[in-house]
């Protein structure tokens, strides 16, 4: 089975501070990791996915994130908070074998504050 | 990029009422859709996933019967919650791959506020 925890319910920044959004997963197989977005009553918008090669991954709006094996983590970041990017984060794990194959498990979810 | 809409965005009706939410996938064709809840202040948990042409599968502890899926083509899935009482209010997402594999990433709808008076 695989679960995703994310650390911290809610993190407040300071516009053009950095942004660090926490997210450990477990996982008995090499991990699918995905972060995604979500502004109010919206659905959730793609940010940056890992699923093999380089480490470190780019996505959209200047965010990125790096696949820690040795550590559990796929934490985001973003060197310089936008009050744009003040919205609810989703990390997630992508679900392997049999049935299961291809379903998103989520972590619970951050919500990002940026004040002036 | 992969667009999915979702349809209507806001539902409000009568408890006993039945109530279908529409997905399609725009741009691409979608062999598997999810549907997911999402309570206030939650995450999302998957209720079920539907493969076009064949038979949904519903998560542990979702009623099948409660909520019908329905995906009949490569571009559309339903969800149809019947009869509808007030624990039914939430808001729904749907989402959209073109295949279900694992490191394909799933494009989201905005999804349905479903509120039942």
């Amino acid at each position: 089975a695989q679960s995703v925890t994310q650390l911290g319910s809610h993190v407040s920044v300071s516009e053009g501070a950095l942004v660090l959004l926490r997210c450990n997963y477990s996982s008995s197989v090499p991990p699918y990791l995905f972060w995604y977005v979500q502004y109010p009553n919206q659905g959730l918008q793609l940010l940056l996915k890992y699923t093999t090669g380089a480490t470190l991954v780019k996505g959209i709006n200047g965010f990125e994130a790096e696949f820690k094996k040795s550590e559990t983590s796929f934490h985001l970041t973003k060197p310089s908070a936008h009050m744009s990017d003040a919205a609810e984060y989703f990390c997630a794990v992508s679900r392997t074998g049999g049935t299961s194959y291809g379903k998103l498990t989520f972590g619970q979810g951050t919500i990002l504050t940026v004040h002036p | 990029g992969a667009v999915v809409s979702q349809h209507p965005s806001r539902v409000i009706c009568k408890s006993g009422t039945s109530v279908k939410i529409e997905c399609r996938s725009l741009d691409f064709q979608a062999t598997t859709m999810f549907w997911y809840r999402q309570f206030p202040k939650q995450s999302l948990m998957l209720m079920a996933t539907s493969n076009e042409g064949s038979k949904a599968t519903y998560e542990q502890g979702v009623e099948k019967d409660k909520f019908l899926i329905n995906h009949a083509s490569l571009t559309l899935s339903t969800l149809t919650v019947t009869s509808a009482h007030p624990e039914d209010s939430s808001f729904y997402i749907c989402s959209a791959s073109a295949r279900a594999k694992s490191n394909q990433p799933q494009h989201f709808g905005d999804g349905t506020r479903l509120s039942i008076l």
